[in-house]
């Protein structure tokens, strides 16, 4: 079975704090993907990368930044968090051209304080 | 513009009957995917079924069937003989070639089954 495991399941961080959640997926997939969710807004892209070393920017980037130095694992960055990205945030990744599904983690349900 | 649309937040279905859930999307590109995730209440996102837009016949998958009308461009969700753990948020997602392969997501319906 695929597996994407997101490093915390909650966490709570303090405005003005350096927030690293981490991806880790064991399928040697291309693609991975960060969303969030936020109730009747459904699932909105903010950062996706395609390889190693490359990003693109999702439909809300700002304030976020990411990692890929290794193809298993993607890292959202909040590099000074505040109160509006209190959010679910979830990972994803996917085979690059047999675009069936993607895989997801659990999610990471992060409140910023 | 919104690229999926589901127009239902909520819908409530009596156990053991039908139940249909809406999307429609927007795309300009002739190569895309369809998919419907659900996401119980302890938050995974479940695959549910995928429609790509050139396949001819609507896909199913056990009890779900996929309702895919590409001059309307909807593919509405429906999920016969509702049982009480369908009980979930249903979230419909599209994939367009032409745009690197994002999953781009709709707001989702909760969909509650009555006993």
């Amino acid at each position: 079975d695929v597996k994407v495991t997101q490093s915390s399941r909650y966490l709570v961080k303090r405005t003005g704090e350096k927030v690293f959640l981490e991806c880790v997926q064991d399928m040697d997939h291309e693609n991975m993907f960060w969303y969030r969710q936020d109730p009747g807004l459904g699932l909105r892209l903010i950062y996706f990368s395609y390889d190693v070393k490359m990003k693109e920017k999702g439909d809300i980037p700002e304030g976020y930044s990411v990692s890929r130095e290794k193809k298993e694992r993607f890292s959202l960055i909040l590099e000074s968090a505040s109160t509006n990205q209190t959010s679910m945030y979830l990972c994803a990744s996917s085979i690059g051209t047999a675009i069936r599904s993607a895989f997801f983690g659990q999610g990471t349900r992060l409140t910023v304080v | 513009a919104q690229k999926i649309t589901q127009t239902q937040p909520g819908m409530f279905v009596q156990e053991k009957e039908a139940v249909t859930l809406d999307c429609t999307y927007d795309t300009s590109d002739p190569s895309y995917g369809l998919f419907w995730y659900k996401q119980p209440s302890s938050g995974e996102m479940i695959f549910l079924i995928y429609q790509g837009s050139y396949d001819q016949q609507n896909a199913t998958e056990g009890r779900y069937s996929l309702n895919f009308q590409k001059a309307r461009k909807s593919a509405n969700l429906v999920i016969s003989a509702s049982q009480l753990g369908d009980s979930a948020m249903y979230f419909c997602a599209m994939r367009e070639v032409m745009a690197g392969n994002m999953l781009t997501f709709g707001g989702g319906t909760r969909l509650m089954v009555k006993p």
